[in-house]
């Protein structure tokens, strides 16, 4: 049973656009939200989290918004940028330090 | 800041052999984590240490795969006797007294022919 989902395996965004990756989650007891961004032969690095208490996040090209009515979350990044090319993880976890849950991933491609 | 060290980085084993995987966290992280990435698969929680102690490890299997951190530091990971099903990315991550993010490794690949 996978609490966290990310149904497109793949996206490919044209540079300088924005690209947008969406997550939905089933457990409605997940409170802190994260995407994790991962390149080949290297492991997963951390780009951005949410709360549960709040709606959306922001840091830098990257904006995580979350509807929690909807149990739903999307990762914004805004200009593409070549480097932004890598698969990328969304996941969840009940409290900060438990176990985190992670999604199957989106690749992501931005296109020159 | 030295990230979290994993080795090695390859590994071709037969099935029904044993292999072991080392990870040394970033210093002074008491809290190590052990993930099994399938692939097309998000990783997936093997086991977490606290110091050396095991917070969780309800997803280890445990007839076959073990893992230790003795001293709270390094951590190895057996899997005994390898299954092909086991044919994976072992990822080794850590995170600090306090912290939201957790640090991963580069990973092991571990191919069981």
């Amino acid at each position: 049973d996978q609490q966290v989902k990310q149904n497109s395996p793949s996206l490919s965004v044209q540079e300088g656009r924005i690209s947008i990756l969406n997550c939905d989650y089933t457990n409605s007891m997940f409170d802190y939200f994260l995407w994790y961004k991962k390149y080949p032969a290297e492991g997963p690095t951390f780009l951005i989290s949410i709360s549960s208490i709040k709606d959306k996040n922001e840091d830098g090209r990257f904006t995580v918004f979350l509807n929690k009515s909807a149990k739903h979350l999307s990762l914004h990044i805004v200009p593409s940028q070549p480097g932004d090319s890598a698969v990328y993880f969304c996941a969840a976890t009940m409290n900060r330090d438990d176990k985190i849950i992670f999604g199957k991933g989106t690749r992501l491609h931005i296109l020159p | 800041e030295a990230g979290v060290a994993q080795s090695p980085r390859y590994k071709i084993i037969e099935k029904r052999q044993s292999v072991a995987f080392w990870c040394n966290p970033i210093s002074g992280h008491a809290t190590l984590y052990w993930y099994q990435q399938i692939l097309g698969q998000g990783p997936k929680l093997l086991i977490q240490f606290q110091n050396n102690g095991v917070v969780d490890d309800s997803q280890l299997p445990k007839d076959r795969f073990s893992a230790e951190r003795l001293k709270g530091v390094d951590s190895t990971l057996k899997i005994q006797p390898a299954k092909l099903e086991d044919s994976a990315v072992y990822l080794c991550a850590s995170r600090g007294q306090g912290a939201d993010t957790q640090y991963f490794g580069p990973g092991t690949r571990l191919t069981v022919l």
